[in-house]
């Protein structure tokens, strides 16, 4: 069964550096998502991106975050400036048109800011 | 936005005994309700869904009750078992015309006891 998959599994940054977490979506999966999880907390919706274009974004989503869909396959985070609280498991899911709704979760980066 | 919260925080029963937890939902125009599981240090997985055209739903030992009168919804667990032991997490989101964020509850972390 094809699943969503993410890397690295795990990085580690100083404060202020950029990093590009990558996710290779479901390969008939037309709709991609970004989440986060803060370590005990609940998961967190950050955007959705559909038509190579942002869909809808949570307040968290600021300047500091960006995604691309730079080819065919990939489709990536990028915080520009990384700050300590950005520290969190962030999942990549991805959901084959909007109408069917499952959304399908990747096993996520963990992103450890120091 | 949509608010989901989600009783108990944690839930122990007893091997062979029934579970139930329970979220209530703040946007009335939401209309897609699933329910995830999440094993210590994995991805979420997608156990049950419900729309809101519907009131019940079962898959064996799980089912998933919704009353969008009273904007609350409950998955059910029979017949416990010891792999059941996981964090349950529920959300809920407007599935319609874009890509749309699932908001999630805080998660109810379920012990089975032997």
């Amino acid at each position: 069964e094809p699943e969503v998959t993410q890397t690295p599994s795990h990085q580690v940054t100083q404060m202020g550096q950029e990093v590009i977490l990558r996710c290779v979506p479901i390969s008939n999966h037309l709709y991609f998502y970004w989440y986060r999880q803060i370590l005990g907390q609940k998961v967190e919706f950050l955007v959705s991106f559909y038509n190579n274009e942002i869909s809808e974004k949570s307040e968290i989503f600021d300047d500091q975050f960006s995604v691309e869909r730079p080819d065919g396959s990939n489709f990536t985070l990028k915080i520009r400036s990384t700050k300590l609280e950005d520290s969190a498991m962030y999942f990549c899911a991805s959901s084959r048109t909007s109408r069917q709704e499952t959304q399908y979760f990747g096993p996520g980066t963990r992103l450890l800011v120091l | 936005g949509e608010n989901v919260e989600q009783h108990p925080s944690t839930l122990s029963v007893q091997e062979g005994d029934s579970a139930v937890i329970k979220c209530t939902y703040s946007d009335s125009a939401s209309n897609y309700f699933p329910w995830y599981k999440q094993e210590l240090g994995k991805r979420p997985q997608l156990i049950i869904d419900i729309r809101s055209n519907v009131g019940e739903k079962k898959d064996q030992r799980i089912a998933v009750t919704l009353n969008k009168t009273a904007k609350h919804f409950s998955l059910h667990i029979t017949e416990t078992q010891p792999e059941d032991s996981a964090v349950y997490f529920c959300a809920a989101s407007r599935v319609g015309g874009g890509a749309d964020g699932l908001t999630f509850g805080k998660g109810t972390h379920l012990i089975i006891q032997p």
